[in-house]
């Protein structure tokens, strides 16, 4: 019930195009879903984050897209770049009533490691 | 400040030794996390303080022990360590539990 499934473990990309990261979750209650963006050594960093009142969100080369009915949501960079190159993590939480088993709580994907080749 | 900053960096540690991990944000944000990650593996929640109260421990062993003594700061307390304890620990930090977690740069630990 908890569970986000993440697809593929692993990406190559050519320099300038696109790279496509699928994340499917159980439970209904979650309600965000942000991805991360991890380098080597460093902690993950927020890249951009959706609420299922919205289908789709654009920052920059990054593009989310959801779909509550199916209970998926993907990530898309636009215009790979090697520097785009690093483990994405897509997440969901729970910001419903304080009684909920998952408030506060993240529950990452196993991660995508994307490398993006110039 | 927009940053979650944790110290030390690096540590290593022997399975007697008593150590501890610090985090500190000065976003004003009133939840505050750590995780813990394995290599190539996502982080995984140890526990959570909401509003310097502990809220969420996912059962995680007695050897660690956390402590929140303001807003603003956040301790690991390390004792009697097993050497697969040893990973990546994450501080994060977010304005309420249902907002955005942000992530310090984590402390490389090994136990030996």
């Amino acid at each position: 019930q908890q569970q986000v499934k993440q697809s593929p473990q692993s990406l190559i990309v050519q320099k300038g195009g696109i790279s496509i990261i699928n994340c499917a979750y159980e439970n209904t209650a979650f309600d965000y879903f942000p991805w991360y963006q991890q380098f080597p050594g460093k902690g993950p960093a927020l890249l951009i984050a959706i609420r299922p009142d919205v289908s789709e969100k654009k920052e920059g080369r990054f593009t989310i897209s959801f779909n509550k009915s199916a209970k998926q949501f993907s990530l898309h960079i636009m215009d790979s770049q090697p520097g785009d190159s690093a483990t994405y993590f897509c997440a969901a939480s729970d910001s419903g009533d304080a009684g909920g088993t998952s408030y506060g709580k993240l529950t990452f994907g196993q991660g995508t490691i994307l490398t993006v080749h110039p | 400040d927009t940053e979650v900053t944790q110290t030390p960096k690096h540590l290593v540690m022997g399975m007697t030794n008593k150590k501890s991990l610090k985090c500190e944000q000065h976003m004003g944000h009133r939840a505050m996390y750590w995780y813990k990650q394995k290599a190539k593996k996502p982080p995984e929640l140890m526990f959570v303080y909401s509003y310097e109260k502990l809220s969420i421990n996912e059962s995680v062993p007695s050897r660690f022990s956390p402590e929140c003594p303001n807003s603003s700061l956040l301790n690991l307390h390390l004792h009697a360590l097993q050497p697969e304890d040893s990973a990546l620990y994450l501080c994060a930090s977010s304005p309420s539990r249902d907002r955005e977690a942000f992530f310090g740069q984590g402390t490389r630990l090994t136990v030996v």
